[in-house]
């Protein structure tokens, strides 16, 4: 297997709303990251894990509070989000976190905060 | 910070012809580019990378070079297709990915 998938494809929420993200690998990566798109822009680091514990937190707002439950397992909590926050959320794996790794994206979730 | 500088934003060719992006970077400290392709509304794909050991890599009708005395790389697409049509993106990793920003290549049959 050499994908990684993300659940759910869409995801509409309101500003008071609770929801989570989700992300798997079965490529044996213990590296995970989660990145934020916004429209014709290039994808911006929000979060990586590294042997599922936290390594690196691009100074993310703590309405988006990332768990990391096991190796191929990495999922986004949401809460209080923001209209500004809509936007393109990929997942992405890699063998290790240093650099020079290839990071293999999820087809993300598409968030839209009404 | 880390950035890397990505040039033309948006490149229209004729179907059969040449593509060049070309990037450049700041941290000396890079040692991996690679290159994504996306297409409308799906996720970036892994085109073809390089290391800095190495100053040119070829797949098919797509190449790359690295130059890391003046800290550029290019991407070169020849006999280019309608189905080549997307935003690539260049990135550079010393530890964290970077990317550049974006070039959406439109391909006219």
């Amino acid at each position: 297997d050499t994908e990684v998938t993300q659940t759910p494809k869409h995801l509409v929420m309101g500003m008071t709303n609770k929801k989570s993200l989700k992300c798997e690998q079965h490529m044996g990566h213990r590296a995970m990251y989660w990145y934020k798109q916004k429209a014709k822009k290039p994808p911006e680091l929000m979060f990586v894990y590294s042997y599922e514990k936290l390594s690196i937190n691009e100074s993310v707002p703590s309405r988006f509070s990332p768990e990391c439950p096991n190796s191929s397992l990495l999922n986004l909590h949401l809460h209080a989000l923001q209209p500004e926050d809509s936007a393109l959320y990929l997942c992405a794996s890699s063998q290790i976190s240093q650099g020079g790794d290839t990071q293999y994206f999820g087809p993300g979730t598409r968030l839209t905060v009404l | 910070g880390e950035n890397v500088e990505q040039h033309p934003s948006t490149l229209s060719v004729q179907e059969g012809d040449s593509a060049v992006i070309k990037c450049t970077y700041s941290d000396s400290a890079s040692n991996y580019f690679p290159w994504y392709k996306q297409e409308l509304g799906k996720r970036p794909q892994l085109i073809i990378d390089i290391r800095s050991n190495v100053g040119e890599k070829k797949d098919q009708r797509i190449a790359v070079t690295l130059n890391k005395t003046a800290k550029h790389f290019s991407l070169h697409i020849t006999e280019t297709q309608p189905e080549d049509s997307a935003v690539y993106f260049c990135a550079a990793s010393g530890g964290k990915l970077i990317f550049g920003t974006g070039t959406r290549l439109q391909v006219f049959p």
